[in-house]
């Protein structure tokens, strides 16, 4: 199994609903979680972090993980043309990410006006 | 903010030159990285410090070497550059655990 999984899209979502991003992990990498929004040319920017199961919210975004399903999301309500990118999910293992970041491949996230 | 900077936004070199990559950091964080991005493989760990004068291995480390003589900078070097090393190459910083920042990139291209 990868460690880290992301569906590539493109998810398309209309302008003003929810869109919800979904991430799989393996064991190694099974501490702590990030979200990165990575616009096209430009490097990835960190968006959320979570380090246990349950929901975190942040304005318009909540990333959720829930560790007996291996699974973290991140939801993004009232979606904007500016939410466009590539959305990376990270995972941290045992070394709490001081030996790097294990990182999915990415869904590319398409708000549609 | 967090401020992490690379030398170079655009390098083009040529086969079996050595390159150096520059990555300099204001925020005094203990652990930096060095990721390639390519299209089809996301980003990958080539090599990472966790002090000065101290580096690890990534998962591809082979093709580059890496120097950290101050806290603040950590160079990426190509010994050797090759075609298959064209690539995004990606710093980033993290204060010890977790979150890591990111360098704007620098977009190599070997031929």
């Amino acid at each position: 199994q990868k460690e880290v999984e992301q569906n590539s899209g493109p998810l398309s979502v209309p302008e003003g609903a929810i869109a919800s991003l979904n991430c799989t992990y393996s064991d190694r990498v099974s501490q702590s979680f990030f979200w990165y929004r990575q616009y096209s040319g430009k490097s990835p920017e960190l968006i959320m972090s979570i380090y246990s199961n349950g929901d975190k919210e942040d304005g318009r975004f909540t990333a959720q993980l829930n560790k007996a399903s291996q699974y973290v999301s991140l939801l993004i309500r009232d979606s904007q043309p500016s939410d466009s990118a590539t959305y990376l999910c990270a995972g941290a293992g045992s070394g709490g990410g001081a030996d790097g970041l294990t990182f999915g491949k990415g869904t590319h996230l398409i708000i549609q006006p | 903010d967090v401020k992490v900077t690379q030398s170079s936004r655009y390098l083009v070199k040529r086969t079996g030159e050595k390159v150096f990559l520059e990555c300099v950091q204001d925020m005094d964080h203990e652990n930096m990285f060095w990721y390639r991005q390519d299209p089809g493989l996301g980003l990958r760990l080539i090599y990472f410090s966790y002090d000065v004068k101290m580096k690890e291995k990534g998962d591809i480390p082979e093709g580059y070497s890496v120097s950290r003589e101050k806290k603040e900078r950590f160079s990426l070097i190509l010994e050797s550059a090759s075609t298959n090393q064209t690539s995004m190459y990606l710093c980033a910083s993290s204060p010890g655990l977790f979150e890591q920042y990111f360098g704007p990139g620098t977009r190599l291209t070997v031929t």
